[in-house]
């Protein structure tokens, strides 16, 4: 099963920052927070992943707290082309990628 | 990161009949994973398949449904077998890259009628 829960919906208007949470309040401590993202029926893109400290790249931040027990994807400025079912998962080195049923993004224009 | 060819992209398929699904990466790779997503579902995972030895089936998937082949390195199929309508879903395979990020083919859209 997977350590993570996520809401099974949201909605973000073109343009604004859309804020995904995730809860991973069984997270070991050497398992790694990654985001995934799959847009219909394509093959899931990797996003991004941090074990402790906040990161950021070109596609998005991520903001975990000081517990580990939960994390927030960050994408700055939402488009249309970030409508996609967005998927936390907690992975550690020698574990399979369990997914969860993830949260279904809805960028409105 | 790692480019990853999956065949056939879809599929239409009559049932009983078996379907073989190829999954070519661009470098080496020890570990090959094979996904399978039913309709509106999530990722669940099928076998882990290891260069030179048998695959390991997670929970649920035997190899006589979904034998796996891993002749080298870069190559890996996955074959349904004896294919019935409640295997039509997206098979998927996929490899670990640089600084532990797994990469995905895009997948294959099995439809069994």
């Amino acid at each position: 099963d997977a350590k993570t829960t996520q809401p099974t919906s949201m909605d973000c208007a073109e343009g604004r920052a859309a804020n995904l949470p995730c809860n991973h309040s069984t997270i070991s401590g050497n398992e790694y927070v990654y985001w995934y993202r799959q847009i219909h029926s394509q093959g899931p893109q990797y996003i991004i992943h941090g074990l402790k400290n906040n990161e950021t790249n070109e596609m998005a931040s991520l903001i975990i707290t000081e517990d580990r027990k939960s994390s927030t994807l960050i994408l700055p400025h939402a488009t249309l082309r970030d409508t996609a079912v967005y998927y936390c998962i907690a992975w550690a080195y020698g574990q399979n990628f369990v997914f969860g049923p993830g949260t279904r993004l809805s960028v409105l224009p | 990161s790692a480019v990853i060819s999956q065949k056939p992209s879809r599929d239409i398929c009559q049932r009983g009949t078996s379907l073989t699904i190829q999954c070519q990466v661009d470098s080496q790779v020890t570990m090959m994973f094979w996904y399978r997503q039913q309709p509106g579902q999530s990722l669940t995972l099928i076998a882990t398949a290891n260069q030179g030895s048998e695959a390991t089936y997670e929970s649920g998937f035997v190899i006589d449904k979904f034998p796996i082949s891993r002749p080298n390195l870069t190559f890996s199929t996955l074959t349904v077998s004896n294919m019935s309508p409640e295997d039509s879903s997206i098979y998927l395979c996929s490899v670990p890259g640089q600084n532990e990020k797994l990469f995905f083919g895009s997948g294959t859209q099995l439809s069994v009628l």
